[in-house]
């Protein structure tokens, strides 16, 4: 059964640094997203990305953010420099068709914690 | 105006009991309304979803029931299992647009053997 992959599964990184957070799509889908899930708390939505360009974006995702589709694979979310808060699950997610948004299929997450 | 409030936060049931889960929404322009499974250290995963064209739709033990004008949806799980301990979230979106889904703030339930 296709799946979405995410790597790594979880990364410390101090605090100010750069992260990056890799994803692999399911191969025939079109719509890709990034959710994020504070520990313990709702999965909230970042970001939603089709046809190389950003669809929708969250009040979250400020300018310290950037996805980008380097290859016709991989789908990354950067964070330019790791601030505490940052601190969570990070979930990507894709989905085949626009009229098919709530059908979406997660990956099982990135945890970064950032000290 | 986009949340979705989620009740309980959590949920004790035995084993073939009902779960109950209740959602309600303020966003009228929601039309799409799919409920989330999460277990510890895996992502949400589909369960079942409902659009505002019907009331009631049933998938094996899960039932979805929608109430348009009270703006409300619920979750029933017939004859719980404890394989069905985990986390629900409810979720809407307004799917004609490809908008994001909003999450409601998830019920733990745990199924006693």
């Amino acid at each position: 059964e296709p799946e979405v992959t995410q790597t790594p599964s979880h990364q410390v990184t101090q605090m100010g640094q750069e992260v990056i957070l890799r994803c692999v799509p399911i191969s025939n889908h079109l719509y890709f997203y990034w959710y994020r899930q504070i520990l313990g708390q709702k999965v909230e939505f970042l970001v939603s990305f089709y046809n190389n360009e950003i669809s929708e974006k969250s009040e979250i995702f400020d300018d310290q953010f950037s996805v980008e589709r380097p290859d016709g694979s991989n789908f990354t979310l950067k964070i330019r420099s790791t601030k505490l808060e940052d601190s969570a699950m990070y979930f990507c997610a894709s989905g085949r068709t626009l009229r098919s948004t709530g059908e979406l299929f997660f990956g099982e997450g990135s945890r970064l914690t950032v000290l | 105006q986009q949340q979705v409030k989620q009740s309980p936060q959590s949920l004790i049931v035995q084993k073939g009991g009902i779960s109950i889960i209740n959602c309600a929404y303020e966003n009228t322009a929601f039309d799409y309304f799919p409920w989330y499974q999460q277990f510890p250290g895996k992502g949400p995963a589909l369960l079942i979803a409902i659009r505002p064209d019907v009331s009631e739709k049933k998938e094996g033990r899960f039932t979805i029931s929608f109430n348009k004008s009270a703006k409300q949806f619920s979750l029933h799980i017939m004859d719980s299992q404890p394989g069905d301990s985990a986390t629900y979230f409810c979720a809407a979106s307004i799917e004609t647009s490809g908008s994001r889904l909003t999450f409601g703030e998830g019920t733990q339930l745990t199924v006693n053997p």
